[in-house]
């Protein structure tokens, strides 16, 4: 089983669509979680850390659910801007640093 | 402003070289790490480094070399013996006590065996 697991998608939705992405994860020690958002070939950058408490930043919602080992972002009012690949991370062993990476969910917004 | 800068941004290895990638930061960051990225895959870590002079490997380590001689800088050297090297490679660091802010991440060397 991978440490962290995404569906890759691609999910190709309309503009103004809501999407929702999930991820779970195998480590239930895991304490960091985060959303990332790659561009085509270029860097990931962090779209959102993941609170237990769930939390929302504009159109973007990110939850948790420990007992599960589940992590999910919900867009929406999808824009073309947010054609992109996320990825869900999770900290590795602790006091590392070490992120996991899952391989990314691919979201395609279409006019 | 603070970064971290990864040069070059393409590089292109023959068969049997050793090269050198660069990764700089001005971030006053503690750890820094290498990850490998291929097509349609996720990050995977290479080497890691928490402290100077001290470094770990990561899950794919073989064929690849690190230093950390100063603070600022981790270089990362894919040796001869990395027998599939085209990649995407990202260096990435954080200040140790601020996981919960996650990395920074240098905009990639992409390398090409011709």
């Amino acid at each position: 089983r991978k440490e962290v697991e995404q569906d890759p998608g691609p999910f190709n939705v309309p503009e103004g669509a809501t999407v929702a992405f999930n991820c779970t994860y195998s480590n239930s020690a895991s304490q960091s979680f985060f959303w990332y958002r790659q561009d085509c070939r270029k860097e990931p950058k962090l779209l959102m850390s993941v609170y237990s408490s769930g939390n929302e930043d504009g159109r973007f919602t990110a939850q948790l659910n420990r007992a599960s080992q589940y992590i999910s972002l919900l867009i929406r009012d999808s824009k073309l801007s947010d054609s992109a690949t996320y990825l869900c991370v999770v900290n590795g062993e602790s006091n590392t640093g070490k992120l996991i990476f899952g391989q990314g969910t691919t979201l395609q917004v279409k006019p | 402003d603070g970064g971290i800068t990864q040069s070059p941004k393409y590089l292109f290895r023959k068969e049997g070289q050793n090269v050198t990638l660069s990764c700089e930061q001005n971030l006053n960051h503690d750890a820094m790490y290498w990850y490998r990225q291929d097509p349609g895959q996720g990050l995977r870590l290479i080497y890691y480094s928490q402290i100077v002079n001290d470094f770990q490997k990561g899950d794919i380590a073989e064929g690849y070399s690190v230093s950390r001689e100063k603070k600022e800088s981790f270089p990362l050297t894919v040796t001869s013996a990395q027998k599939n090297p085209t990649a995407f490679y990202l260096c990435a660091s954080i200040r140790q006590a601020h996981l919960a802010f996650g990395y920074t991440f240098g905009s990639g060397t992409r390398l090409t065996v011709v």
